[in-house]
C-alpha cells in the first residue's frame, strides 16, 4: 500500500533554513507528481508547492516563491523541501501528497515551528 | 488568482443528508476534487473529478458540479462524518495550479 512519511520538521528561529523529507513507497515514485501542503495551526489547508514526475518542471505558491525549494531523488523515493528564510507565518505541519491534479495519498504530517 | 468559496460550517443531524458547497467562477468547466479531515488526522480524499469515489470510500459520498457551485453530497450522515471538508481544483490557468476552498466544518447534531 501507499506509504508517505516526512520528516525533519522541529523548531526553527524567523530566518532559518530547514529540509523537510518525505519517504515514498508502496508505488511507481517516478510515475507521480508530488506536492507540499500545509496548515497552520487552526487553519485550512495552503498548498506550498509541486514538482512533476520527473523533476522537469516546479511550481510555488506566492507566499513561499524565492524561499523554498522542492526537489525529488526518484532513485530514492524521496520528496524534499528546502525552506529557507523561514518566518512565523510558515509555522504549520507540513504534508507531502501523492498526485498531480487532485491528491490521492498524503502522509502523516511534520510540524514545523518558526519562533525565537 | 482563482477562488474557492465554502461555507464555515453545515449541521445536519444523523440520517440526514448534509450538502456542503463550493463556489468558483465558472466552476463547472474545472475539475473538483474534495478531502475529509478528522482532528489531528491528514486529508483522506472522498470525491475526485466531481462526481468518482475512491475505493473504500462509501457511497453515502457523492458530488456534483455545474455552473459556479459544486456539492458535495453525504447521504445518510453518520456521527463519524463529523469532520473538515475541502473542495480543490488544479488552475491552469495560473502559475499556482492548486487552489483550496477555506473549508467546511460538518457538525452532526
Amino acid at each position: 500500500q501507499v506509504q508517505l512519511v516526512e520528516s525533519g520538521g522541529g523548531v526553527v528561529q524567523p530566518g532559518g533554513s530547514l529540509r523537510l523529507s518525505c519517504a515514498a513507497s508502496g508505488f511507481t515514485f517516478s510515475g507521480y507528481g508530488m506536492h507540499w501542503v500545509r496548515q497552520a495551526p487552526g487553519k485550512g489547508l495552503e498548498w506550498v508547492a509541486f514538482v512533476r514526475s520527473d523533476g522537469s518542471s516546479r511550481c510555488y505558491a506566492d507566499s513561499v516563491k524565492g524561499r523554498f525549494t522542492i526537489s525529488r531523488d526518484n532513485s530514492k523515493y524521496t520528496l524534499y523541501l528546502q525552506m529557507n528564510s523561514l518566518r512565523t507565518e510558515d509555522t504549520a505541519v507540513y504534508y507531502c501528497a501523492k498526485g498531480m491534479y487532485y491528491f490521492d495519498s498524503w502522509g502523516q504530517g511534520t510540524l514545523v515551528t518558526v519562533s525565537s | 488568482s482563482y477562488v474557492l468559496t465554502q461555507p464555515p460550517s453545515v449541521s445536519v443531524a444523523p440520517g440526514q443528508t448534509a450538502r456542503i458547497t463550493c463556489g468558483g467562477n465558472n466552476i463547472g468547466s474545472k475539475s473538483v476534487h474534495w478531502y475529509q479531515q478528522k482532528p489531528g488526522q491528514a486529508p483522506v480524499l472522498v470525491v475526485y473529478d466531481d462526481s468518482d469515489r475512491p475505493s473504500g470510500i462509501p457511497e453515502r459520498f457523492s458530488g456534483s458540479n455545474s455552473g459556479s457551485t459544486a456539492t458535495l453530497t453525504i447521504s445518510r450522515v453518520e456521527a463519524g462524518d463529523e469532520a473538515d471538508y475541502y473542495c480543490q481544483v488544479w488552475d491552469s490557468t495560473s502559475d499556482h495550479h492548486v487552489v483550496f476552498g477555506g473549508g467546511t466544518k460538518l457538525t452532526v447534531l
